[in-house]
């Protein structure tokens, strides 16, 4: 596609509930990244795919979460047993890398509401 | 490991003046340097970057940055602001080995008063 798209934009989910959220990078494109954007907050790192590399999983915050990445581009974001804490926009970004230009396009968000 | 700090949470300035938004980074390995501007409601968006040769760069909307390396910053400049650039702005950094993992700073908000 001409762009990263995310889906869904909006999700409200009852806490303890599972949610997926994904991503379609821009076509060709090696790393991917997730991050998430607390109201009013900065971009908080979750994690990054990069080509057939294991994905740097440092930044997700709990267990809870988990995130595959299928064939080199598709990705879901699974966030299990939901808590109010993770109510929050997550982003997902994508860039062509090993390159001079590596760029990173962002996606809209999902923005996650958990009651 | 690398960082990236905007010691500014937010800037308010009035219309027309001139600002700077700060970045310093560390990392032990070169880098990348960006600047992203996130508007209300909206996604990121690239602003500029500098990759090499001239360390001064411009971007869109009449913003520059200037990459000092003996610094290690590189600070986003305009020389009069509007309204509308009442934004989020983040600085980040990839390095340049293998990761090229892209890290954000924590933003600065720009607040633009009439």
């Amino acid at each position: 596609g001409a762009g990263v798209s995310q889906s869904p934009s909006n999700k409200v989910t009852e806490k303890g509930k599972d949610v997926e959220l994904r991503c379609d990078p821009i076509s060709g494109h090696t790393a991917l990244y997730w991050y998430r954007q607390s109201l009013g907050q900065g971009l908080e790192f979750l994690i990054y795919f990069q080509g057939n590399s294991a994905p740097d999983k440092s930044g997700l915050p709990s267990d809870r979460f988990s995130a595959e990445r299928t064939g080199g581009s598709v990705s879901t974001l699974t966030i299990q047993r939901t808590q109010q804490e993770d109510s929050a926009v997550y982003l997902c970004a994508s860039s062509f890398v090993p390159s001079t230009n590596t760029e990173a396009f962002f996606g809209q968000g999902t923005r996650l509401t958990v009651v | 490991a690398q960082s990236v700090t905007q010691l500014d949470s937010q800037v308010p300035v009035f219309e027309e003046a001139p600002v700077e938004l700060r970045c310093n980074y560390s990392s032990s390995v070169s880098v990348y340097l960006f600047w992203y501007v996130q508007y209300p409601n909206q996604g990121l968006q690239l602003l500029l970057k500098y990759l090499s040769g001239s360390t001064l760069v411009k971007g869109i909307n009449g913003f520059e940055a200037e990459f000092n390396k003996s610094q290690t910053s590189f600070h986003l400049r305009k020389p009069s602001v509007h309204i509308s650039d009442t934004a989020e702005y983040f600085c980040a950094v990839t390095r340049m080995d293998s990761s090229y993992k892209l890290i954000f700073g924590s933003g600065t908000r720009l607040l633009v008063r009439p």
